[in-house]
């Protein structure tokens, strides 16, 4: 079955940095890779995510890109801001099948 | 639109006894609904896949007699955690599939803080 790893497990950077957070995934089959902001005893918010028929996804200040070939997709966030705070996880399905989760990065963002 | 509310927000319950929480699409149709179960400081884990009118298909590892899941509509799935012990403390949340061919997103909960006290 698919398998996602994500890195780094933290990441702290100061406020107008940019962060990048990277995923791997193992299954050829995977379609579909989201993105979620998840803030501490709130649901997963959906932020990006993108298909494998695009390279690369742009949303103001986050963006993600896709490397089919390497299995991997990354996300950006530009000008980081004190609220980016949080925590984000990476996810891979095939299609409209299960989404299988990364293992989280905490993002802080310092003033 | 595409909102997915849970009930209730957080319960404590006592050991061995049944705990049932409810998962319901507000505005659409959910062909597809998720439970994940989520520890603290740890990513969201997949429970169990429900399609409406079907038996649920549980991930390796969870306990179907336990976690029992019912589908029964396209806008309601519920999960009820039976003889709940203190390992099952956790935060549950729900996510439901639109039943649209060209939209992959799933729609999450607020999600259920259990306490098994």
């Amino acid at each position: 079955g698919e398998n996602v790893e994500q890195h780094p497990s933290t990441l702290s950077v100061q406020e107008g940095d940019s962060a990048v957070i990277k995923c791997t995934y193992s299954d050829s089959a995977s379609n579909y890779f989201p993105w979620y902001k998840q803030e501490l005893g709130k649901r997963p918010q959906l932020i990006i995510d993108i298909r494998s028929n695009v390279g690369e996804k742009k949303d103001q200040r986050i963006a993600v890109t896709l490397n089919k070939t390497a299995k991997h997709f990354s996300l950006h966030i530009t000008e980081t801001q004190p609220e980016d705070s949080a925590v984000y996880f990476c996810a891979a399905s095939e299609g409209f099948q299960k989404l299988v989760f990364g293992t989280g990065t905490r993002l802080l963002v310092s003033p | 639109g595409a909102v997915v509310s849970q009930h209730p927000s957080w319960v404590i319950c006592k050991s061995g006894t049944s705990v049932k929480i409810e998962c319901r699409s507000l505005d659409f149709q959910a062909t597809t609904m998720f439970w994940y179960r989520q520890f603290p400081k740890q990513s969201l884990m997949l429970m169990a896949t429900s399609n409406e009118g079907s038996k649920a298909t549980y991930e390796q590892g969870v306990e179907k007699d336990k976690f029992l899941i019912n589908h029964a509509s396209l806008t309601l799935s519920t999960l009820t955690v039976t003889s709940a012990h203190p390992e099952d403390s956790s935060f549950y949340i729900c996510s439901a599939r639109a039943r649209d061919k060209l939209n992959y997103e799933q729609y999450f909960g607020p999600g259920t803080r259990l306490t098994v006290t």
